[in-house]
Order: structure tokens, then sequence, then C-alpha cells
């Protein structure tokens, strides 16, 4: 069974600071997502990384996937309040012909001005 | 283009009824995929539905089915409804299945509460 974990859980910070959330497995994916995900709503597609060792940057956001494909880490720099939500990553199995995502736990972020 | 489309967005349920909800891909996409979320387990793959025939299904009870129609719209049905049953049921959609790199965009989802 494919797993991903992810950390930390919870985060609360203070506007300005910088954070780092990881994801990490076992298995090695064809492909990883970030989504954000706000209350009430579904996730939003934040980026999709494919190759090991990529690294995409989305403002403030920097997104890195590692060599191996097994792992991958959200870096968000002088966060702000309207980074506040639900990031999670999920993989996309490599070894079946599926568009199945395996989702981490999930991360909370509170950024507080 | 318009997103992905789910109906309703909120309902209400009572024990033993049972329920369908409906799911609009994105124009052009053939995938689609349904998934619970509740805070005590997160997001969990339902199935996928790729040229309406079912491609992977979860490990949930047969009360859970789906189809997928000609035009790549989707439904779920949920029959004789739990308590647990109670959750955000989401709806993505992809161009095509298994494809590396392929991207997955999800609908706002549906709020289902069963009494």
């Amino acid at each position: 069974t494919q797993l991903l974990e992810q950390s930390p859980q919870f985060l609360s910070i203070q506007e300005g600071e910088n954070l780092t959330v990881y994801c990490n497995s076992s298995s090695v994916f064809s492909s990883l997502q970030w989504y954000r995900q706000e209350p009430g709503e579904g996730p939003v597609l934040l980026v999709t990384v494919v190759t090991g060792g990529e690294v995409k940057k989305l403002k403030r956001l920097t997104f890195q996937f590692g060599d191996a494909r097994k792992d991958s880490s959200l870096h968000i720099t002088a966060a702000q309040p309207g980074d506040t939500g639900l990031y999670l990553c999920a993989g996309l199995s490599r070894s079946s012909n599926t568009g199945k995502l395996i989702f981490g736990q999930g991360t909370t972020l509170q950024v507080k001005p | 283009k318009a997103g992905v489309t789910q109906t309703p967005r909120y309902l209400i349920k009572t024990r033993g009824q049972q329920v369908t909800l409906s799911c609009s891909p994105i124009s052009g996409h053939r995938s689609v995929s349904w998934y619970q979320q509740t805070p005590g387990q997160g997001l969990q793959f339902l199935f996928e539905y790729f040229s309406e025939t079912q491609r992977n299904k979860g490990n949930f009870p047969g009360r859970f089915s789906g189809r997928q129609f000609s035009n790549s719209r989707s439904e779920m049905n949920v029959s004789t409804l739990e308590l647990g049953d109670s959750a955000l049921y989401l709806c993505a959609s992809s161009l095509a299945a298994g494809s590396s790199g392929n991207t997955i965009y999800f609908g706002e989802g549906s709020w289902l509460t069963v009494v």
C-alpha cells in the first residue's frame, strides 16, 4: 500500500516567517501534486512536479520533488495571512495505469497578522 | 474554460436513504475520479472512470457505486446511508488516466450530511 506522510500536521506562525512542509514516502511516484484547500471548498491545484530533482516556484512558494521521486517539499517565504489554509500533497502512482491520487494527511497552516 | 462542476453542493439525508451526486468534468477531460473527505480520514479514493469504464476502485463497501456517461459526466450513488457517510464528496477530472504528469483538477465538492 502506498502512503504519503505529510508533516507537520498543524502550523501556526506569524506573518513574515518562513515555513517548510514535507511529504515523504517509501514509494516512487510518477508525479506529485500540491493543492491548497479552503474550508468548504475543493482542493485547488498549486503545482505538479514530474521530474526527480525538479524545483518549481510560484511567487513566494517553492516546490521541490526529490531526486528519487519519493518525497517533496513546499517552502513558503515571508508567509502572509492569505496563505492560511489546508495544504495537501498527492502522488500519482507510477506502477499502475490509473489516475488514482494518494493523499497525505494535510498540513493546516495558520498565518497570524 | 469551466472547471469541474458538482451538484448538489449541499444536501441532508436521513439514515437508510440513498443519494446520487453528479459531476461534470472539464470540457475535453475523459477521466473522472471520486474522493471522500472526512476530518478523521482525510481524502480517500472511491473510484475512477475513463471512457465509461471503471478503471480503479477504492476500499469502500458496495453501497458506494458510480458510473460515467458517454459525455464523460459522472454520477456516484450511495445506498442505505449511514451516519458515517457524512462527508465532503469530491470529483476530479483529468485528460487521461495514468499519464505521467497528468494534472488532476477538483470540483468544489458536495457536502453530504446524514442525520
